[in-house]
């Protein structure tokens, strides 16, 4: 079956590091996409990954490990505003996102 | 990136009732579209994956006599919840499928809040 995993919640402090781990098992693999969504708001697109390695934007970086059906999503510097829900989806052979739950990441000061 | 938009952005109805709710990518041509629905403190469901000019296909134990769903063209997808009853309030939300950069991702609308009294 299709499954994605993710911790349920996180708790970090301002200004830290914070890294929220996803590991998927889908049928044939076109990408993993992380979103950030708000409470009350749609999700928005922050990263999609398909090639091995670490891909920096900015504070968020996110890395795929294909082999390990592993990936991460990297928050540096931490502010308030990052409070928000995390979602993990991995895209499959149908190009159909199958989504995790979701870690609400919880930035304290 | 891109955006995609959604009408209305809440609704509040009665009960036996039928609701439309628009989706629309304004600066690209989505052939392919899907509906996604929110419960809270939950992630999101996909309801179903709509094609420009064919069916939509459900996901499984969505009812299509319930949620119709018309992908009219190439910019423009709708939901609509009819006979909607107070278990039908949720959020509901579309995106789109496009190319960007090479890379096939999916830009969500910004929702639509339903409530079904």
């Amino acid at each position: 079956g299709q499954n994605i995993d993710q911790p349920t919640e996180m708790t970090a402090t301002e200004g830290a590091i914070v890294q929220i781990n996803c590991t998927y098992q889908t049928s044939g693999f076109n990408g993993l996409f992380w979103y950030q969504q708000h409470a009350g708001e749609a999700p928005t697109f922050l990263s999609y990954n398909v090639l091995d390695g670490l891909e920096e934007k900015g504070r968020f970086s996110s890395f795929l490990s294909r082999s390990k059906g592993y990936s991460y999503l990297l928050l540096k510097e931490l502010q308030m505003k990052d409070s928000a829900s995390y979602l993990c989806a991995a895209m499959d052979s149908n190009y159909q996102l199958i989504w995790g739950a979701g870690t609400k990441l919880i930035i304290k000061p | 990136g891109a955006v995609v938009s959604q009408h209305p952005s809440w609704v509040i109805c009665k009960s036996g009732t039928s609701v439309k709710i628009e989706c629309r990518s304004l600066d690209f041509q989505a052939t392919t579209m899907f509906w996604y629905r929110q419960f809270p403190k939950q992630s999101l469901m996909l309801m179903a994956t709509s094609n420009e000019g064919s069916k939509a296909t459900y996901e499984q134990g969505v009812e299509k006599d319930k949620f119709l769903i018309n992908h009219a063209s190439l910019t423009l997808s709708t939901l609509t919840v009819t006979s909607a009853h107070p278990e039908d309030s949720s959020f509901y939300i579309c995106s789109a499928r496009t190319s960007w950069q090479d890379q096939e991702t999916q830009y969500f609308g910004p929702g639509t809040r339903l409530l079904v009294l």
